[in-house]
């Protein structure tokens, strides 16, 4: 069974600073994926970032990145540069591998980006 | 490509009738996977579907089922309605290997009265 907890239910950032989301989860799978999702206020869940755990190279997409630590069964999200519109829900999620597309989620963090 | 689509996106519905809300994947997709988001429970899979056949279900009671089309376009029916189902339901698909990634659709907000 996968678990994933998200201690912060709220953080607020000034626009143009940089914030980091804690996520830390459990699991008993030797293979598995990590992600970050971004739910707006239309509800659309959209993929922020993932990271494979066989990966050691900390997965980066423009703005966002994560601080992968597999022995200590962390992944954070970093966010520079924030912008409005990255006022969102952000949820982490895991996902064993082979076959199984079972999404475990967080219970997510509010995150407001103020002008 | 098109999204995932879903519909209807919003359904109002009275405790005890049935409802059938229905997914279609990105193009090219076989397997399609259910999820309920309530502010109670959170994100809580229901479901998922790969090639017509179910591969993984969660706890959920027998009131809720789906079904998978042989063009990969998915279904999920909840029976007797009860005020607890009230939820956005979302579907997400990926091409069904082990290394992809999910994408969601919209979803559809169900208010049982």
């Amino acid at each position: 069974a996968q678990t994933v907890t998200q201690s912060q239910p709220e953080m607020s950032v000034q626009e143009a600073e940089t914030v980091t989301l804690s996520c830390t989860y459990d699991t008993s799978e030797s293979n598995y994926y990590l992600f970050w999702y971004k739910q707006p206020p239309s509800r659309q869940m959209i993929l922020v970032i993932r990271q494979e755990a066989y990966k050691q190279q900390n997965a980066t997409e423009n703005r966002f990145s994560v601080n992968f630590q597999k022995a200590a069964k962390s992944f954070s999200l970093k966010i520079s540069d924030s912008q409005l519109g990255d006022t969102a829900m952000y949820f982490c999620a895991s996902r064993a591998n082979f076959g199984n597309e079972k999404l475990t989620f967080g219970t997510g963090t509010r995150l407001t980006i103020i002008p | 490509k098109a999204g995932v689509t879903q519909t209807p996106r919003y359904l109002i519905k009275t405790r005890g009738q049935q409802v059938t809300l229905s997914c279609s994947p990105i193009s090219g997709h076989r397997s399609v996977s259910w999820y309920q988001q309530t502010p109670g429970q959170g994100l809580q899979f229901l479901f998922e579907y790969f090639s017509e056949t179910q591969r993984n279900k969660g706890n959920f009671p027998g009131r809720f089922s789906g079904r998978q089309f042989s063009n990969s376009r998915s279904e999920m029916n909840v029976s007797t309605l009860e005020l607890g189902d009230s939820a956005l339901y979302l579907c997400a698909s990926t091409a069904g290997q082990h290394t992809d990634t999910q994408y969601f659709g919209p979803g559809t907000r169900l208010t049982v009265l």
